[in-house]
């Protein structure tokens, strides 16, 4: 009964390659996010979609391309990885986008590692 | 802009004694604060959250924290600390577009 999955957990790869990351919510939220979390433990979103739509982006380089096939949904392509995209990826949802009083539920991260 | 501060980077307690994590914000309107919690190697899991009713909010595990908007403060406590409390704590306020700003997060570590 995992809320918020996310796959892999742990992704190594060398620099200059593609990968994805796939994030799956099964509470039936409309909202989904990315947020990137540095060595230094400090977190920044970076996308969030709602209902398959883009909501935020915050100025994040075009290599990552966020993905919504439906609404429990929301992967991340990067392209060209760079050893500054090394850090842990957390994907999240919650029920509906434009309310403040929203809480986030996280799932247990990605931790990219660039050689 | 809305930001929050977290005023310690690492705190040490001993098991049994209070927590008192610091968190000051900053925002141009009522704010939602919230305070996460990630265990090592883990997600972030919401502790307690803020949205403007009770200023004193009780969260999960024992913790509160009290909104002071005269100190522009959100405090999180605990009167009595366990080992399974030693994680890290960010303390996080949210604009209108859904955006969470993450303080920088404090350690807290719990000796025997």
């Amino acid at each position: 009964d995992t809320a918020v999955s996310q796959t892999p957990k742990y992704l190594v790869t060398q620099m200059g390659n593609d990968k994805s990351i796939k994030c799956e919510q099964n509470l039936g939220h409309d909202t989904m996010y990315w947020y990137k979390q540095d060595s230094k433990k400090f977190l920044k979103i970076m996308f969030s979609y709602n209902n398959k739509e883009l909501i935020i982006n915050e100025t994040v380089p075009n290599r990552f391309s966020p993905k919504s096939p439906d609404k429990a949904h929301l992967n991340l392509h990067i392209n060209s990885l760079e050893l500054g995209d090394s850090a842990v990826y957390f994907c999240a949802s919650s029920p509906r986008t434009g309310v403040k009083t929203n809480e986030q539920y996280f799932g247990p991260g990605t931790r990219l590692t660039v050689t | 802009a809305q930001s929050v501060t977290q005023l310690d980077s690492h705190v040490s307690v001993s098991e049994g004694t209070p927590v008192l994590l610091r968190c000051n914000y900053s925002s141009s309107y009522s704010p939602s604060l919230f305070w996460y919690v990630q265990h090592p190697n883990k997600g972030l899991q919401l502790l307690l959250k803020y949205t403007s009713a009770a200023t004193l909010v009780k969260g999960i595990n024992g913790f509160e924290a009290e909104f002071k908007k005269s100190e522009t403060s959100f405090h999180l406590t605990k009167p009595s600390a366990h080992m399974s409390d030693a994680a890290e704590y960010f303390c996080v306020v949210s604009d209108y577009t859904d955006k969470l700003i993450f303080g920088t997060g404090t350690r807290l570590q719990v000796f025997p």
